[in-house]
């Protein structure tokens, strides 16, 4: 089954933790990317990919790290987490003139 | 800044009614157009692609207007499972674009 699957689901760290999210595709699509929902702000982007060792700034990079050294999976690294990373997270692929799909979701809370 | 612009609503209306969403982009260069549907806490997912001579798919039609840059959802008969958030999603260029999203549009459908 085609998919885009993030781990983990739900995530409660403390300040400072480095924490991975894992994002991985299984549809060969050579553009992924990661992005954070918060009530009234919407989706947005925070790193995307084009191709392996292609990556990319968004909109809200800050605080946010990410790597491509395979086509399937795409990484988000918070190095130093903090309260104001607490956010709903989707990881994205897609192929050619097709659409996005989206993993289920990595819902993160910092304390 | 490239920008997407929806209607947050929420549009409340009666089970059976017919709803129309409009979406705005800023990029007249936009090629690629598509509608998803997001409930709450979970990953957005595609509803249908938005193409030049507009296209419908059962009860849903989608419209593209170039001239005046913006693409149109309408939902005819609606029902109660259509309760959920629409997202206009607007791409800058064909294969290889960056998807741009609006904040979405909230549907209640009631009894």
């Amino acid at each position: 089954e085609a998919q885009v699957t993030q781990n983990p689901r739900y995530l409660i760290t403390v300040t400072g933790k480095k924490l991975t999210v894992t994002c991985s595709q299984n549809m060969n699509h050579e553009y992924m990317s990661w992005y954070r929902q918060d009530p009234g702000l919407g989706l947005r982007q925070i790193y995307y990919s084009m191709n392996v060792e292609v990556t990319d700034k968004g909109d809200v990079p800050e605080g946010y790290k990410v790597s491509r050294k395979e086509k399937r999976n795409f990484p988000l690294i918070l190095e130093s987490p903090s309260p104001n990373q607490t956010s709903l997270y989707f990881c994205a692929s897609r192929g050619p003139n097709s659409p996005l799909h989206f993993g289920n979701g990595t819902r993160l809370t910092v304390t | 800044r490239k920008e997407v612009e929806q209607d947050p609503g929420p549009f409340n209306v009666p089970e059976g009614a017919t709803v129309a969403f409009n979406c705005t982009y800023s990029n007249s260069a936009s090629q690629s157009f598509f509608w998803y549907r997001q409930d709450c806490r979970k990953e957005p997912k595609l509803l249908m692609s938005v193409y030049s001579s507009g296209n419908e798919d059962g009860r849903f039609t989608a419209q593209l207007n170039r001239a005046s840059q913006y693409i149109s959802l309408l939902i005819r008969d609606s029902k109660l499972s259509d309760s959920a958030t629409y997202l206009c999603v607007v791409g800058d260029s064909g294969g290889s674009y960056i998807p741009t999203f609006g904040r979405g549009t909230s549907l209640i459908v009631h009894p």
